[in-house]
């Protein structure tokens, strides 16, 4: 398993600022997730994170909304750009293993007024 | 392309009785499928997984699912729910040949109630 921790564990924000979530993982992983979770929804990805590399976006995301980092293979931010009242969300992090299981961590809980 | 369906928003229980969420899959491939549970403010949990092998999985928390190659299907069950097992649940599919490598896509997810 892993054990991932986010930073903050929740924000509320002004519209128009930016927002960088931090995510530590306890071991090495190759690959590194970022989620959303809109209210009353379920999950979906925003992008793959891959150390050394760009991310790796799914439709409807984009770099400049959502710019990631990777530096490191425990360490991995996303900020949330020129925040609108619609990027209220829950923000969570995944690794996967190499048991084939994504782990996720605790998220973090952004209100964007 | 690759799906999940929770056909339930929500599943009422007694405390006591057996519990089934039910979760049905569209995937290429042989499929890996996972179950997840969300409390209140907190992150997802894993519970179980179905990757190979024996078609009944255990899990955590006395939590079980079954895999049904021919109905497409992996529901999760319990024998006796508790109170606190009320929480939201989400079934999860990938297929081993996911060109995208690792991406999960996740149902809808079904709110559990478990009540005295």
């Amino acid at each position: 398993s892993a054990v991932i921790s986010q930073k903050p564990s929740r924000d509320i924000c002004q519209r128009g600022t930016s927002l960088t979530i931090q995510c530590q993982v306890d071991s090495q992983v190759t690959m590194m997730f970022w989620y959303r979770q809109q209210p009353g929804q379920s999950l979906t990805l925003i992008a793959t994170a891959n150390q050394g590399s760009e991310a790796t976006y799914e439709s409807g995301f984009v770099i400049d909304k959502f710019p990631i980092s990777r530096p490191n293979l425990t360490f991995s931010t996303l900020t949330v750009s020129n925040m609108s009242p619609e990027d209220s969300s829950i923000y969570l992090c995944s690794v996967t293993t190499g048991e084939q299981t994504q782990y996720f961590g605790p998220g973090t809980r952004l209100l964007v007024l | 392309a690759q799906s999940v369906a929770q056909p339930e928003d929500q599943v009422n229980v007694a405390e006591g009785n057996p519990l089934t969420v039910k979760c049905t899959y569209s995937v290429s491939g042989n499929p890996y499928l996972f179950w997840y549970v969300q409390y209140p403010n907190r992150g997802l949990q894993f519970l179980l997984k179905y990757i190979t092998g024996d078609n009944l999985v255990k899990g955590s928390y006395g939590f079980e699912a079954e895999f049904n190659k021919s109905q497409t299907s992996f529901h999760l069950k319990k024998p006796s729910a508790l109170v606190s097992d009320s929480a939201l649940y989400f079934c999860a599919v990938r297929g081993d040949n996911t060109g995208g490598g690792n991406k999960l896509t996740f149902g809808t997810g079904t709110q559990l109630k478990v009540e005295l």
